[in-house]
């Protein structure tokens, strides 16, 4: 079945440094790859997405490729602000539109 | 635009009780989304429907939880009884056709903890 795997947390950053968080999927056919962020106390948001292949999202400074080679699809971001700190979550999704979620990385940028 | 709204934010119940959950989604949705999301972990599908009808609920405990969605509109999410393992947040998401991709929408959740 359809997997997403996430790079471990936490990941603790001072302001203005560079953000990667890892993501990797298995899946059958072409899904549509997502990141959501979680900030605290709050719902889920959809950050960014790509749909097909070599596709750039990308949204508030953040931005993820949808590499169908490697099956990724890292999140990255240039520099970090402390306003950024939430918990990010990869998913995907195929032609049965449900999301399937990675187990989530906690961010924490600190000034 | 309203977004996906939930209630009761906060449930706390004994095990062996039963517990109900609101979720109105988002006006022209069709399709509409529980899921649950376990402390450290990210959210699962529990049950989709698309219109009043259940599309998938392969992953929902059946023996103890039940969904409707009567009219196609608002939705409810039970259990009973409540087991421990129960304790977690129940997310509802409701989607539309953006683009080529369904985007989904979720309400805040409703943190459920089983005593």
């Amino acid at each position: 079945g359809n997997s997403v795997t996430q790079m471990e947390g936490p990941v603790t950053l001072s302001e203005e440094a560079f953000l990667t968080i890892n993501c990797t999927y298995t899946a059958t056919g072409y899904p549509s790859l997502f990141w959501y962020v979680q900030y605290p106390g709050e719902g889920l948001q959809l950050l960014l997405k790509a749909t097909k292949a070599d596709d750039k999202g990308s949204n508030k400074g953040f931005e993820a490729t949808y590499r169908k080679e490697t099956t990724s699809f890292h999140l990255e971001k240039g520099s970090v602000q402390v306003s950024d700190s939430a918990v990010y979550f990869c998913a995907l999704s195929g032609l049965s539109e449900k999301l399937v979620f990675g187990k989530g990385t906690k961010l924490t940028v600190n000034p | 635009e309203a977004g996906v709204a939930q209630s009761p934010r906060y449930k706390i119940i004994e095990k062996r009780q039963s517990v109900a959950f609101w979720c109105n989604p988002i006006s022209g949705h069709a399709t509409l989304y529980w899921y649950q999301q376990i402390l450290g972990q990210g959210p699962k599908l529990l049950i989709q429907f698309q219109n009043n009808g259940v599309v998938d609920d392969s992953q929902l405990p059946k023996d103890r939880f039940s969904a409707e969605r009567l009219k196609g509109v608002d939705s409810t999410l039970k259990i009973q009884p409540a087991k421990l393992e129960d304790s977690a947040v129940y997310l509802c998401a409701s989607s539309y056709l953006a683009g080529v991709s369904y985007e989904q929408y979720f309400g805040p959740g409703t943190r459920l903890t089983v005593t």
